[in-house]
């Protein structure tokens, strides 16, 4: 069965590094998605990207995030510098269309120490 | 303002119960994702519903577009199903590439 994979699966940095979670969204997916969850909070949805470009973003998606899709299969999210409040699981998904099932990954936790 | 309501935010259950898990939302929606969340973090896709009812194997799940309300239920419930539920919509307004807005999940503990 098809499915989104998310490395690493844990990734811990200093403050103010740069990080880059990758995703490879399944493979007839047009629509990907990135969302983030703090520790015992709810879901949150950051960007969605579709034709090589930001469809709609979320106000949690500042100048700090940027996303990509550096090849025919990658889906990538970065933080510039990190923060503190940056540490979170972050999970990487893809769809059809945008009204179709969102298939997820299985998460990358970040921890920013 | 929460545009979507999970009920309960915490269920037990013996094994072998009928257990139902319900979702209000307050926003207009092209569709209704029921997502289970694992102990480890993954989530994955349970159902999406933009009318009806569904259902696969002991799960069902409903949607009620007029009152804006999702039930997700549970037949002859296993220690297996224990994790927390999701409940995710889908905006309905133009131009939307389909950003889900997220409840804060129902935790289920089912006991043996």
């Amino acid at each position: 069965e098809p499915e989104v994979t998310q490395t690493p699966s844990h990734q811990v940095t200093q403050m103010g590094q740069e990080v880059i979670l990758r995703c490879v969204p399944i493979s007839n997916h047009l629509y990907f998605y990135w969302y983030r969850q703090i520790l015992g909070q709810k879901v949150e949805f950051l960007v969605s990207f579709y034709n090589n470009e930001i469809s709609e973003k979320s106000e949690i998606f500042d100048d700090q995030f940027s996303v990509e899709r550096p090849d025919g299969s990658n889906f990538t999210l970065k933080i510039r510098s990190t923060k503190l409040e940056d540490s979170a699981m972050y999970f990487c998904a893809s769809s059809v269309f945008p009204n179709t099932e969102a298939f997820f990954g299985q998460g990358t936790r970040l921890t920013v120490v | 303002k929460n545009e979507v309501e999970q009920s309960p935010q915490n269920l037990t259950a013996q094994e072998g119960e009928f257990i139902t898990i319900n979702c209000s939302y307050s926003v207009g929606i092209s569709a209704l994702h029921w997502l289970q969340q694992h102990p480890g973090g993954g989530i994955v896709s349970l159902f999406m519903l933009s009318s009806g009812k569904k259902k696969h194997g002991r799960l069902i799940a409903t949607i009620n577009i007029q009152e804006k309300h999702s039930s997700l239920h549970i037949t002859a419930s296993h220690p297996r199903d224990s994790a927390v539920y999701i409940c995710a919509v889908r905006l309905n307004y133009g131009g939307s590439q389909g950003n889900l807005i997220f409840g804060k999940g129902t935790k289920l503990s089912v006991k043996p």
